[in-house]
């Protein structure tokens, strides 16, 4: 059965550190994971990795994708207040169904 | 523009009503989702469209009725629930059910319902 499993389930820093947060997945034939960011409702995106595209950056943001070990991390250096959300990985797998496996989410807390 | 829009917002029901939550976007995509999501969980496929044809459904009860009368339009009607249902529902769309680097899923803010 198609997995997906993210840690820390939860995590508390203060602005300015910095937060790696952890993916790995069991899905038949990857063909690419997605990052999302949720606040109040709408799961934004953030990024999305695929075999030709292991690592992408934006801002304070980045992630990387590690085939041989089927993970990802994204991190966040300098972390703002703003930035506390659920972050949700997705995974999609082979079937080309357009069917995305979440995992359970981490939950992020920054204090001032 | 990646704006999918989902009314309404909140919604309050009797397990004996029928209601409908809407979802349009206009951004060309062929592909539209429905999700679950329940507090403190991630969000569960209900239906994909594909090109205004039902290509999955989660085995959803049947109490949850999707249609799809255009490309940029999808509806879920509900008829007859459950407590149980009490949920947040997303819809969300992408160019095409491909899993490929442009075809990202994009989701509305949601509609929050309670069902008494």
């Amino acid at each position: 059965e198609d997995k997906v499993v993210q840690s820390p389930l939860s995590l508390v820093v203060h602005e300015g550190d910095t937060v790696t947060l952890n993916c790995s997945y069991e899905v038949t034939n990857f063909r690419s994971l997605l990052w999302y960011k949720q606040e109040k409702k709408a799961p934004t995106f953030l990024f999305m990795l695929t075999s030709s595209g292991i690592e992408k950056k934006s801002g304070r943001l980045s992630s990387i994708l590690d085939k041989k070990e089927l993970s990802s991390i994204l991190n966040i250096t300098a972390t703002q207040t703003g930035d506390s959300a659920i972050y949700l990985c997705a995974v999609g797998g082979s079937s080309n169904t357009g069917k995305l496996i979440f995992g359970q989410g981490t939950t992020l807390q920054v204090k001032p | 523009d990646t704006e999918v829009t989902q009314t309404p917002k909140h919604l309050v029901m009797g397990m004996t009503n029928k209601k409908s939550l809407k979802c349009e976007q206009h951004m060309g995509h062929r592909a539209m989702y429905w999700y679950k999501q329940k507090a403190k969980k991630p969000p569960e496929l209900m239906f994909v469209y594909s090109y205004e044809k039902l290509s999955i459904n989660e085995s959803v009860p049947s109490r949850f009725s999707p249609e799809c009368p255009n490309s940029s339009l999808l509806n879920l009607h509900l008829h007859a629930l459950q407590p149980e249902d009490s949920a947040l529902y997303l819809c969300a769309s992408s160019q095409d059910i491909q899993l490929t680097v442009k075809n990202i899923q994009y989701f509305g803010a949601g509609t929050r319902l309670s069902v008494l």
